[in-house]
Order: structure tokens, then sequence, then C-alpha cells
């Protein structure tokens, strides 16, 4: 049974798209994330929710728009898909604020073409 | 501001021998976690190690070990006997302000050579 769960895994779609990845942890963990890696595989944080607060929105454009209808799912949509979107994008959960216990999904690969 | 320095973009090791990976950080909360991170060519992201900033003794998992020099705001990988499984990208991270927020370094490749 995954923990941290993504779908799709691998995502191909033309600029100007709209898409969603979800997002679903069955750890009974009270925080979620969307990181983004980017081409040189550096990670950066973008949302996160704590009990379907959000809590961070890191400088994201907002065609990105987390939504997490209950705290075991942090969905990611967005909008007018762009070339410089590609990326790899990881959902993780934590059991609180403190950061011990984060486990990160798989990951999404998407391709924008 | 809170950053991770990792100035290591690439390392090889032999097979059996030890490898330190460097980790800087840089923050002025006094509460803080550092994490290490692997990442295989398969793309997951494996937990391998926590050091709260409190903790007293330096943290080890099995193999993995985590030399905590608070002073010098070090937090460096120790993997012992090296495997060709541990190939990968390692990534040195650090939680602050009891946000959650994990911020990563730029992220070292080891490659271990048989």
């Amino acid at each position: 049974d995954t923990a941290v769960s993504q779908t799709p895994k691998y995502l191909v779609t033309q600029m100007g798209n709209d898409k969603s990845i979800k997002c679903e942890q069955n750890l009974g963990h009270d925080t979620m994330y969307w990181y983004k890696q980017d081409s040189k595989k550096f990670l950066k944080i973008m949302f996160s929710y704590n009990n379907k607060e959000l809590i961070i929105n890191e400088t994201v454009p907002n065609r990105f728009s987390p939504k997490s209808p209950d705290k075991a799912h942090l969905n990611l949509h967005i909008n007018s898909l762009e070339l410089g979107d590609s990326a790899v994008y990881f959902c993780a959960s934590s059991p609180d604020r403190e950061g011990y216990g984060y486990t990160f999904g798989s990951g999404t690969r998407l391709t924008v073409v | 501001a809170q950053k991770i320095t990792q100035t290591q973009p690439g390392m090889f090791v032999q097979e059996k021998e030890a490898v330190t990976l460097d980790c800087t950080y840089d923050t002025s909360d006094p509460s803080y976690g550092l994490f290490w991170y692997k990442q295989p060519s398969s793309g997951e992201m494996i937990f391998l190690i926590y050091q709260g900033s409190y903790d007293q003794q330096n943290a080890t998992e099995g193999r993995y070990s985590l030399n905590f020099q608070k002073a010098r705001k070090s937090a460096n990988l120790v993997i012992s006997a090296s495997q060709l499984g541990d190939s990968a990208m390692y990534f040195c991270a650090m939680t602050t302000s009891n946000t959650g927020k994990l911020i990563f370094g730029q992220g070292t490749t080891l490659q271990v050579k048989p």
C-alpha cells in the first residue's frame, strides 16, 4: 500500500492545456506539500497545506492552483500550461510542521510540448 | 535567509569504501531539522537520515551517519562500506521555523565504482 501516491506518473501535454495532478496519502499526516524539481534537479517548495488550510504559497504563478478536499488529498491544477512548466512535481506529507517523517510521492514527470 | 549548500556536484568512491558528502547550512533559527535524501535514477526521493538541531548525538541509520557540527553549521553525510546501489543523487535539506518547508541543496551525484 503506497504511503503517498501521485497520479499520473507521466503527463505529456500541449501548451495552453489545463491539467491536474492528484495526490493522496494514507499515513494520517496533517500536512501536505507540492514541490517542483526543475531540469537541473533543483527542488523547491510550491505549496503547503495543513489540515486543508493553505500555509505556504511560494512565488508560484497563479496558473497553479492547489486544492485540498480533505487532509488526505492535495491536488495540483495547472492552467494554460507553458513550456517552462515541464518538470517533475513531487507531492509529500509530514505528520506536523516540524518536518520529521516527511514522505514523498514517486513524482509526476510533466512534459509540455 | 535559510540556505543549504552542497559544494560537490559529483563524487566517485570505490565499492566498499566510505564516502563523505558535504553539506553546510545557514539559518538564524535556533530550532531546525536537517535531512538527507537519496534520489536514484528511477526518480523517487528516499529519506535517509534526520538530525534535529537540539540533538546531542550524531544521527545514525545503518550505513548512514550524519556528522553534525553545529558551530560550523555543517551536516555531512557519511556512507560506510559503499555499495553499487548507492550510486544516486543525494540531497541535503533543512526545515526551520515550524513551517515544515524543506529547503534543499543543489545535490551531489555519487558514483560507486566496482
